[in-house]
C-alpha cells in the first residue's frame, strides 16, 4: 500500500462546476499537507498549505483536511478551462525533510 | 521576489553518460530539494541540501549526487544514465533546519532528461 493514495482520473466537469479532489493516506504522523497544481511538462505550483486538521479557503479554492480519517481534499469552485491540469497532493511530518506526493489527478474542465 | 530557476531546460545524453542539472533557490531559501518525476506520476524525493550538507535521502543510488553552495543554490548530478532516469527533474526550495523543512516548498520549472 503507498503511503499517499490519489485517484488518477482522468476527471471530466463543466464549466462552472465545483471540483473535489481528494488524497488518503496511512501515516498518521503527516501534519503538512500541500496541494499543487501542474500544467503539462511543467513544474508543479503550489495552490494551498495547511498544517494539521481544519479548512483553509484562497478564493475559489478550499482545502479540507480530516485527519481522524486521514483523507484531504481540495474543493475548486466555479472551475474554468484554465483549471485543467493534473492536482498533485503532497505531505509530511513534523520534523523530517520529505514531502511524499500522490501521483496526481488530471483535470479536464470543459467549455 | 526572484522564484525558484532550472537549467537546462531540456537535455538529451546517452546511456552511461553523466549529466549535470543546475537549480537557483527562491530568494529567502535556504534549503534545496531534489524530486525525479517520470511521466503520469508524482515527484519522488531524492535528497535535500541544507547549509551544503546532505539533510536526507530517498531511494536513489549512490549514482545521484548533489551538491550546494554557499549562495544556497544547488547541482544534481547523476551517473552511468540509464534508461529509466529519463524523468522531469523537479528541484523545490523551502526554508529550513537541520534534519526539517518548514513551511511551503517552491518548486521550479524543472529539467526534462532523455536518455537515449
Amino acid at each position: 500500500q503507498k503511503e499517499v493514495e490519489q485517484d488518477p482520473g482522468p476527471l471530466s466537469v463543466p464549466e462552472g462546476a465545483i471540483v473535489s479532489l481528494n488524497c488518503t493516506y496511512s501515516n498518521s504522523a503527516f501534519q503538512y499537507f500541500m496541494w499543487y497544481r501542474q500544467y503539462s511538462r511543467k513544474g508543479p505550483e503550489l495552490l494551498m498549505y495547511t498544517y494539521s486538521s481544519g479548512n483553509k479557503e484562497d478564493g475559489r479554492f478550499t482545502a479540507q483536511v480530516d485527519k481522524s480519517s486521514k483523507y484531504i481534499s481540495l474543493f475548486i469552485r466555479d472551475s474554468q478551462p484554465s483549471d485543467s491540469a493534473t492536482y498533485l497532493c503532497a505531505m509530511k511530518e513534523t520534523g523530517t525533510y520529505k514531502y511524499i506526493f500522490g501521483t496526481g489527478t488530471r483535470l479536464k474542465v470543459l467549455a | 521576489e526572484t522564484g525558484v530557476t532550472q537549467s537546462p531546460t531540456h537535455l538529451i545524453k546517452t546511456r552511461g553518460q553523466q549529466v549535470t542539472l543546475r537549480c537557483s533557490s527562491q530568494s529567502g531559501h535556504n534549503t534545496v530539494s531534489w524530486y525525479q518525476q517520470a511521466l503520469g506520476q508524482g515527484p519522488q524525493f531524492i535528497f535535500q541540501y541544507y547549509r551544503e550538507e546532505e539533510n536526507g535521502r530517498g531511494n536513489f543510488p549512490p549514482r545521484f549526487s548533489g551538491l550546494q553552495f554557499p549562495n544556497y543554490s544547488s547541482e544534481l548530478n547523476v551517473n552511468a544514465l540509464e534508461l529509466d532516469d529519463s524523468a522531469l527533474y523537479l528541484c523545490a526550495s523551502s526554508r529550513g533546519g537541520a534534519g526539517a523543512s518548514v513551511g511551503e516548498q517552491f518548486f521550479g520549472p524543472g529539467t526534462r532528461l532523455t536518455v537515449l
